[in-house]
């Protein structure tokens, strides 16, 4: 089964300061993972996505994330961060099994953006 | 192109009621997912459908249901609500299954349950 691991449930960064958001997967199959973006009262927005064409991938809003196999790894990161990025993110890995396939999300990850 | 839309966004019941969440997919897209989210288990996987047939379902019990019809539009129904059926319903819909799809999501359905 695969399974994916947010650490730190809430992050707080001052405006300017460097976003680093932390994904982990384990997988027995390469993996399809991707990055959501949930505002208050809203579904999920999707941010970028790793399916095997580049390891460094970039997203909307001037995130981006990169692939690192070795440390299975997925880390979301904006090099400045605004206001307007306060929400929660979540990682997910897209499953397999009998020819379904579902996303497993990880626990999220709430970012405050101080003024 | 307009976005997955979920009817009704807010829903209040008491428990032992049922309900019936609607989900109409981007136009084009024939799979349709559901998703519960509570602060407690995070998001969770409630079934996966694809030309009419539910390929895949999720560790709920079977007060969980659902269904798709031929024009890709799913429901789902929950019947005998418990308080802890409250949460926010997601659906998500892709182009056609694959773990390289990216499935979009409506607003969501939240679900009180009295």
């Amino acid at each position: 089964a695969q399974s994916v691991t947010q650490l730190g449930s809430h992050v707080s960064v001052s405006e300017g300061a460097l976003v680093l958001l932390r994904c982990n997967y384990s997988s027995s199959v390469p993996p399809y993972l991707f990055w959501y973006v949930q505002y208050p009262n809203q579904g999920l927005q999707l941010l970028l996505k790793y399916t095997s064409a580049a390891t460094l991938v970039k997203g909307i809003n001037g995130f981006e994330a990169e692939f690192k196999k070795s440390e299975t790894s997925f880390h979301l990161t904006k090099p400045s961060a605004h206001m307007s990025d306060a929400a929660e993110y979540f990682c997910a890995v897209s499953n397999s099994g009998a020819g379904s396939y579902q996303l497993t999300f990880g626990k999220g990850t709430k970012l405050s953006v101080i003024p | 192109k307009a976005g997955v839309t979920q009817t009704p966004r807010y829903l209040i019941k008491t428990r032992g009621q049922q309900v019936t969440l609607s989900c109409s997919p981007i136009s084009g897209h024939r799979s349709v997912s559901w998703y519960q989210q509570t602060p407690g288990q995070g998001l969770q996987f409630l079934f996966e459908y694809f030309s009419e047939t539910q390929r895949n379902k999720g560790n709920f019990p079977g007060r969980f249901s659902g269904r798709q019809f031929s024009n890709s539009r799913s429901e789902m129904n929950v019947s005998t609500l418990e308080l802890g059926d409250s949460a926010l319903y997601l659906c998500a819909s892709s182009l056609i299954p694959g773990n390289q799809e990216t499935q979009y999501f409506g607003p969501g359905t939240r679900l009180l349950v009295l």
